[in-house]
Parts: structure tokens; sequence; C-alpha cells
């Protein structure tokens, strides 16, 4: 079972909100870990968006627009992206990542499909 | 604004061993408290961390590619490079170097390099 877990795809409308999901393997904490998400539109290289620990430990990468936020559900061991509002340049691949036994780990991605 | 560019052979053969250097523009490779990471990316795949060096020389490198992986630094040129032995087809991907601002958190990143591998 893969460290990080990311459904393939995710639909939404102009204007709705998003929610992605990145579930951390059973036997690994989310409550412990920093959750980092990346947006990667096609053609293009990865963009940092943010990061998220507790309400105490997040940070939003520069330019980042506040529409982009981080959470944790404790109950299903899962860091979560939420985006606001959504646009149709918002269409992109999202990948969370964590440091995990001295490795970064990605999540297979997720495609945001706005329509 | 710091800016990274890749740069090494698009095509490798089988076998034999995949360069990449990066070079660092706009400030220090040593200043400040970064790593500076390696990632791949297979065609319509998701993305691959391959390893980290400090400035100082310490790395951290993906498990599953450890035992063929060699990141350097070479400061007084501003550039750290990566070397991946015993190439595949499974290789071939676009590898992006990264400013590493803290562990998974790559804030700068270089516009990527295809590299494939064929004979």
């Amino acid at each position: 079972q893969p460290v990080l877990t990311q459904p393939t795809s995710l639909s939404a409308s102009p204007g709705a909100s998003a929610r992605f999901t990145c579930t951390l393997r059973s036997g690994i904490n989310v409550g412990t870990y920093r959750i980092y998400w990346y947006q990667q539109k096609p053609g293009s290289l990865p963009r940092y968006l943010l990061r998220y620990k507790s309400d105490s430990d997040k940070q939003q990468g520069s330019g980042v627009p506040s529409r982009f936020s981080g959470s944790k559900d404790a109950s299903t061991n899962a860091g979560l992206l939420l985006i606001s509002g959504l646009q149709s340049e918002d269409e992109a691949d999202y990948y969370c990542a964590i440091w995990y036994s001295s490795t970064v780990v990605f999540g297979g991605g997720t495609k945001l499909t706005v329509l | 604004q710091v800016q990274l560019q890749e740069s090494g052979p698009g095509l490798v053969k089988p076998s034999q061993t995949l360069s990449l250097t990066c070079t660092v523009s706009g400030g220090s490779i040593s200043s400040g408290s970064y790593y500076w990471s390696w990632i791949r990316q297979p065609a319509g795949k998701g993305l691959e961390w391959i390893g980290r060096i400090y400035t100082s020389g310490s790395t951290n490198y993906n498990p599953s590619l450890k035992s063929r992986v060699t990141i350097s630094v070479d400061t007084s040129k501003n550039q750290f490079s990566l070397k991946l032995s015993s190439v595949t087809a499974a290789d071939t991907a676009v590898y992006y170097c990264a400013r590493d601002k803290s562990p998974g958190e790559f804030d700068y990143w270089g516009q990527g390099t295809l590299v494939t591998v064929s004979s």
C-alpha cells in the first residue's frame, strides 16, 4: 500500500469548491506530518501551493491566493486541500507530499477538471 | 529571484550513467539553510523525488533509487549534480532540480529537462 493515496480525478463546477484528499497509509498518523501541496498545469512545472500541519503550523506559498487552503481529517487519516471559488485556470494536477522516513514521498496526484 | 537550470544529455543509452547538472543563479547555493533536490516525472505520470544535498555534502536519497544515485555539489560553480547509473527505459522522464526550503517544500524549480533512455 502506498504511503500517500490520492484519488485519480475530481470534477467540480466553476464557482464551486473542490476538496482534495491525501490519505496516509494505515499506521502513519496524519497529525504528525506537514502535508505539502503542489499544482501542475499541463506542460508546466509544479508550483508549490501550501503546507499544512495544524492551524498553528501552516504556510501559504508565495503569491498563492487565499482561496487555496489546507486542512486535515483525522477520522480518515487524510490531509486536505480545499479550493473555493473554482476558476477554469485551476484545472490541473494536484500532488501532496510528506517527509517520511528521511524521504520525500509524493502522492500519485489528482486531476481536477473544472466543468 | 532564484533561478535553477538543468543541463545535460537528452539521450542516454541503456546501462549507462545519466548525468545532469543544475545551475543556480540569483543567489548563492550556500546561502540560507537550503537543501537542493532532484525530482523526476515520467511522461503522463506523477512526481518522484530522487534525493537531495546540502552544501556541506550531506545527502538523502530515495531508497528505491539509492543504490544507483549520487548527488554532489560544487559551491564554487553554484551547481549541484545528479548521476544515475545503470539506466533503463524506466528512467526516461523529465528531470527537475529544485530548492528544498524544508523537507518536501520545493519553492523554486528548474524548467525540467527530458532525458530519454534508448539505444
